[in-house]
């Protein structure tokens, strides 16, 4: 057990829905990050907010938008969801000084998206 | 930009045989660089790390990987593997100092015979 606590860990929802996917990291860390997995894609990172902050961007859609709230929990919110967007999306927490890359990332469970 | 290639995509041994999976990165500046293991059903989980000091770096189950920058190569190795080393395996690059982004590469499917 890493820590870090995603849920739900399985969704099906239908094209053009909006999902909120949650996250709680490890005690301590202040650093989430949230990660896609699919098939063709490999494991692609999206977003990182630290305390609160967005921090790091990458291969995000527009449909797609996170947060980080006061208690550290995070959340992915994914709209007008397409047929594409069905994979598995993981969060990861490290302690995350921030700017410092040399942070362990501890990894959930995944949460698997299913848009038919 | 940055980018992590992993060569092998689907790797099949017998158990107690040799193992080298091959990591390259494109980066030229200083970089953090991981191997994530991903048993089937689980969360990825940390194998070994490599921030500074010693190139040769020893992981857990008896893994190891070599950093050598001449050549952008992070390669893992296992003497001898088991049939519970079955598992996807990632690896992974930070740039230094820059953010705490990490860099994947598309993995590799590692099966064991028994």
């Amino acid at each position: 057990d890493s820590g870090v606590t995603q849920t739900p860990k399985h969704l099906i929802t239908a094209t053009g829905q909006r999902v909120t996917l949650r996250c709680s990291p490890r005690s301590g860390d202040l650093s989430v990050y949230w990660y896609q997995q699919s098939l063709d894609q490999g494991l692609q990172f999206l977003i990182q907010y630290y305390n609160g902050e967005e921090r790091a961007k990458g291969n995000i859609l527009e449909r797609f938008s996170a947060q980080q709230f006061p208690d550290l929990h995070s959340e992915l919110n994914l709209s007008s969801l397409e047929l594409g967007d069905s994979a598995l999306y993981f969060c990861a927490s490290s302690a995350g000084r921030q700017g410092f890359g040399g942070n362990i990332q501890y990894f959930g469970a995944g949460t698997r998206l299913s848009v038919l | 930009a940055q980018s992590v290639s992993q060569h092998n995509h689907h790797v099949i041994l017998s158990e107690a045989a040799s193992l080298e999976l091959g990591c390259n990165y494109s980066y030229g500046g200083t970089v953090n660089l991981f191997w994530y293991v991903q048993y089937p059903g689980q969360h990825l989980q940390l194998l070994l790390k490599y921030f500074s000091g010693d190139p040769l770096v020893k992981g857990i189950k008896g893994f190891e990987a070599e950093f050598i920058k001449s050549k952008f190569s992070f390669n893992l190795r296992k003497p001898s593997v088991q049939w519970s080393d079955t598992a996807e395996y990632f690896c992974a690059v930070n740039v230094m100092n820059r953010d705490d982004k990490i860099i994947f590469g598309k993995g590799t499917r590692l099966h064991i015979l028994p």
